[in-house]
């Protein structure tokens, strides 16, 4: 059962505009939501995270909103580049399963494609 | 500035054969993870190692094997593999066991089994 969820397997947009991808996840347990970013040939990289405590977090061009009640996070770029083309992968955790990271679960990945 | 480092990059193995992918970490991590990534779906666990001399499953264990050399090094054994094994595995490590600790991934693995 996928728990974590992005619909979206692709998504492309003009450099300058804004990206919005999005993640669906149906374990209310999930209570720690983060965003990996991957190129082609390497290994994903940290991007941000965010805590169900919150409902938003920026960092720089990057921001994650969380819809609780939805099950629904999305991560907006702003203003896209074409570096940014890349697969991202949203991932969520439970802080009060004994472990927590070895319960992460991840989406499938939406690849990013900034057109110059 | 290496981080977590995995070899072999690429591999073609027959069905049947076994192989040991390498991971290590020169970050001082204390927890090491394996995952494979499929086509259409994300990245799910092997195996982990919380700390040094522990090894636990993830999501996915069966057909695979680890083991836990040393605090910087974790690796993944196919003792006999098959087709459905055909994935690209990916070795990371974290500093503590636990939500909220950055997950640092290696570059991935290239596995064929034909």
């Amino acid at each position: 059962d996928q728990q974590v969820k992005q619909n979206s397997p692709s998504l492309s947009v003009q450099e300058g505009r804004i990206s919005i991808l999005n993640c669906d996840y149906t374990n209310s347990m999930f209570d720690y939501f983060l965003w990996y970013k991957k190129y082609p040939a390497e290994g994903p990289t940290f991007l941000i995270s965010i805590s169900s405590i919150k409902d938003k977090n920026e960092d720089g061009r990057f921001t994650v909103f969380l819809n609780k009640s939805a099950k629904h996070l999305s991560l907006h770029i702003v203003p896209s580049q074409p570096g940014d083309s890349a697969v991202y992968f949203c991932a969520a955790s439970a802080r009060g399963i004994q472990g927590g990271n070895n319960d992460m679960r991840f989406g499938a990945g939406t690849r990013l494609t900034v057109k110059p | 500035n290496a981080g977590v480092t995995q070899t072999p990059k690429f591999q073609v193995l027959k069905t049947g054969q076994s192989m040991t992918l390498q991971c290590a970490q020169d970050m001082n991590h204390n927890s090491m993870y394996w995952y494979r990534q499929d086509p259409g779906m994300g990245l799910r666990l092997i195996y982990y190692s919380a700390s040094e001399g522990t090894t636990d499953k993830g999501e996915v264990p069966n057909g695979y094997n680890v083991s836990r050399l040393n605090k910087r090094e974790f690796s993944l054994r196919l003792e006999s593999a098959a087709p459905s094994q055909t994935s690209v595995y990916f070795c990371a490590s974290t500093l503590q066991q636990g939500v909220g600790n950055t997950i640092y991934f290696g570059e991935g693995s290239w596995l064929t089994v034909v």
